[in-house]
């Protein structure tokens, strides 16, 4: 199994930055997705292929990777961006998809 | 625009087994694959397997081999996720979602069918 890792929480005022780490062996070498899940709604796809944005997205989200870390950023946060956001990895050799435990961001 | 709709919510016995279906429309299982992903009560999301590719045989978790089924009738355009041999550990909101064509994303997502396991 591949372990991805989070922080629980994060706390961020409206109109500064939030940024959300993600961490895992070789994840430099893997495709890297994040979603935003509000209580009782289904997931969202915001970041995909590590740094892409679908459609409808705002440009105020951003991903990166660097090393064995990917990160999340939100700028200029607003009260809608509270929500749990997870990151997820696909594995090209196993073809699994593993997902991180999730990240509480509290505007 | 793609949609999916899962089927209801279901109880079911300890030892029993569930099939909840996902039904597309906007587009077919002709053109993407669809993968499966539960979550918990107040808990994180947890892949369950599924394609890599339209026309792919079904990955499963490890977690879930021997009691996972999973099957697209490209016919109806519906798919299907069943789970054997339940536990209230499996008590849960089950999701189909699409994969994103081209990409790894899942883009689309069912609106979700919780399963309550409980004697």
């Amino acid at each position: 199994s591949y372990v991805l890792t989070q922080p629980p929480s994060v706390s961020v005022a409206p109109g500064e930055t939030a940024t959300i780490t993600c961490g895992g062996n070789s994840i430099g070498s893997k495709s890297v997705q994040w979603y935003q899940q509000k209580p009782g709604q289904a997931p969202v796809l915001v970041i995909y292929y590590d740094r892409d944005r679908p459609s409808g997205i705002p440009e105020r989200f951003s991903g990166s990777k660097s090393g064995n870390t990917a990160t999340l950023t939100i700028s200029r946060v607003e009260a809608g961006d509270e929500a749990d956001y997870y990151c997820q990895v696909w594995d090209n050799t196993s073809e699994h998809y593993f997902f991180g435990p999730g990240t509480k961001v509290t505007v | 625009q793609v949609r999916l709709v899962q089927s209801g919510a279901e109880v079911k016995k300890p030892g029993s087994s569930v099939r909840v279906s996902c039904e597309a429309s906007g587009d077919t299982f002709y053109n993407f694959a669809v993968n499966w992903v539960r979550q918990a009560p107040g808990q994180g999301l947890e892949w369950m397997g599924g394609t890599a590719r339209i026309f792919g045989s079904p990955i499963h978790a490890q977690k879930f081999q021997g009691r996972l089924s999973i099957i697209t009738d490209k016919s109806t355009n519906t798919a299907y996720m069943e789970l054997h041999s339940l536990t209230s550990e499996d008590t849960a909101t089950y999701y189909c979602a699409r994969v994103q064509p081209g990409a790894r994303g899942f883009d689309y997502w069912g609106q979700g069918a919780l399963v309550t396991v409980s004697s």
